[in-house]
């Protein structure tokens, strides 16, 4: 099982550009959240799918945030324009139901 | 307002020590408790899971406990490995699907 898988690792970006991050979950898992990580920091819920349905984006600052999960499997999270305080690292989960995450190791995004 | 507090913020030990990461949580309604270990630059890889009715979990040299009374949780390492270093996150959930992190514990294990 090949996990949740994530892309890019990194990246750097000068603020006002747009950035765009993938995730393909795990084979089955209905469930995909996506989540932002401050240093020191747990994550936070930033949009849940089930499915192809966004259930929980109460979190997304939908001003410059959106998110997209086509099919009910792969996602793509979009920030546009990003700013110097989108700086984190950009987690992507999935579970089967709701019962535990299996979470991606996280797109590091630095906005200069 | 959901909330789960973690101590200490960050913990230094030498390798082949014990420790004891605490966790306090005022979610409601509970359904279950878990802890991850978060290597750096990885995400968070699940170690427990604890419903209401444990007390008790054992996965390797890593036990939690959970206290629903008091809503309190612990993660107790045994014979630290240098592997062991990493941040601890607990998370509780609801019976709604909702889940709330702590900020985790920062673990550092020297030889």
């Amino acid at each position: 099982e090949a996990g949740v898988v994530q892309s890019p690792r990194y990246k750097i970006i000068e603020k006002k550009q747009p950035v765009a991050f993938w995730c393909n979950p795990i084979s089955g898992h209905n469930t995909l959240y996506w989540y932002l990580q401050n240093l020191g920091q747990g994550p936070e819920l930033l949009i849940r799918y089930e499915n192809e349905e966004a259930v929980d984006d109460s979190q997304l600052p939908k001003d410059r945030f959106s998110a997209e999960r086509l099919k009910g499997v792969d996602s793509t999270l979009k920030i546009q324009p990003a700013e110097l305080g989108d700086s984190a690292v950009y987690l992507c989960a999935s579970s089967l139901s709701g019962d535990g995450y299996t979470f991606g190791s996280g797109t590091r995004l630095t906005v200069v | 307002k959901n909330q789960v507090e973690q101590s200490p913020q960050s913990l230094i030990i030498l390798e082949g020590k014990n420790c004891t990461l605490q966790c306090n949580y005022t979610v409601s309604p509970f359904s279950n408790l878990r802890w991850y270990k978060q290597d750096t630059g990885r995400g968070p890889v699940s170690l427990t899971i604890m419903t209401f009715s444990e007390n008790t979990k054992s996965n390797g040299r890593y036990t939690a406990t959970l206290d629903a009374d008091t809503k309190q949780s612990s993660l107790h390492i045994t014979a630290s490995q240098l592997s062991d270093s990493a941040s601890y996150i607990c998370v509780v959930n609801t019976n709604a699907g909702k889940s709330t992190f702590g900020d985790g514990t920062t673990l550092t294990v020297k030889p």
